[in-house]
C-alpha cells in the first residue's frame, strides 16, 4: 500500500510556542488529507480536512486559527498548533487520499507525539 | 452519518478464529462497511470495506447480512500481532462526507498465549 510519513514523530514544546507537524505522501500524489487528534484510550478524531491549493474545511468545534493547516502540494500537508498549551498534548495523526485510493480507503501517517509543558 | 456500535473488549487466544461484531442499525443505501486497525502509538490500518455478503482477504474476512444493519469481522488463527483496536466505519466513499472518517470507540482484542 502506499505510505505516508509524519515528521516528527514526537515532539516537546514549552507551553505558549507553536509547533508545526508535517505530513507527507512518500509514493503517491494525495488530493485530499486528513487530520486526527487521539487522546490517551481514546478514538481517534477529526479535525480538519485540506485538499491541495484550498482552505481546510474544520470539524465543528475544531479552532481553525489554532490549528492551522497548509496543504501546499499534493505530497505535503502541515499541521501548525499555535501557542499551544498542556490541553493540547496528544497523538496527531494524518492519513491521505488520492489516485492509488480504492473507494474510502485512507492511508495513515505513523502519528505524531506532542506533549506541551 | 450510520452510527455504530462496537464491543468494547474481547479476548481471545493464540490459534482462535476472532468474529467481531458492529452493529449499524442505520445504515445507509449507499454506505459501505470498512474495517480499520490500530495498534498503540501508531496510525490505523486499513483491514477490509464491503458492501453485502462476504469479502475475503489475506488478512480477514467481513461477513454481512442481506439486511446490512451488521457486519462481523472474521480473523482466523489469530496471533499474539493481532492484540490491537479494531474499528467498524460506515459511510459513502463518494458521498456527502467526501471521505471523512468518523471512528467510534472501537474494540480491543487482546489476543494471549
Amino acid at each position: 500500500g502506499a505510505v505516508v510519513s509524519q515528521h516528527p514523530s514526537w515532539v516537546i514544546c514549552k507551553s505558549g510556542t507553536s509547533v508545526k507537524i508535517e505530513c507527507r505522501s512518500l509514493d503517491f500524489q494525495a488530493t485530499t488529507m486528513f487530520w486526527y487528534r487521539q487522546f490517551p484510550k481514546q478514538s481517534l478524531m477529526l479535525m480538519a480536512t485540506s485538499n491541495e491549493g484550498s482552505k481546510a474545511t474544520y470539524e465543528q468545534g475544531v479552532e481553525k486559527d489554532k490549528f492551522l493547516i497548509n496543504h501546499a502540494s499534493l505530497t505535503l500537508s502541515t499541521l501548525t498548533v499555535t501557542s499551544a498549551h498542556p490541553e493540547d498534548s496528544s497523538f496527531y495523526i494524518c492519513s491521505a487520499s488520492g489516485v492509488l485510493a480504492r473507494d474510502n480507503e485512507q492511508f495513515f501517517g505513523p502519528g505524531t507525539r506532542l506533549t506541551v509543558l | 452519518l450510520a452510527k455504530t456500535t462496537q464491543p468494547i473488549s474481547m479476548d481471545s487466544y493464540e490459534g482462535q478464529e476472532v468474529n467481531i461484531t458492529c452493529s449499524h442499525n442505520n445504515i445507509a443505501t449507499n454506505d459501505y462497511i470498512t474495517w480499520y486497525q490500530q495498534f498503540p502509538s501508531q496510525g490505523p490500518r486499513f483491514i477490509i470495506q464491503g458492501y453485502k455478503t462476504k469479502v475475503t482477504n489475506e488478512v480477514a474476512s467481513l461477513f454481512i447480512p442481506a439486511d446490512r444493519k451488521s457486519s462481523t469481522l472474521s480473523l482466523p488463527r489469530v496471533s499474539l500481532s493481532d492484540t490491537a483496536v479494531y474499528y467498524c466505519l460506515v459511510g459513502d466513499p463518494r458521498g456527502s462526507t467526501l471521505g471523512r472518517l468518523y471512528f467510534g470507540r472501537g474494540t480491543q482484542l487482546t489476543v494471549w498465549p
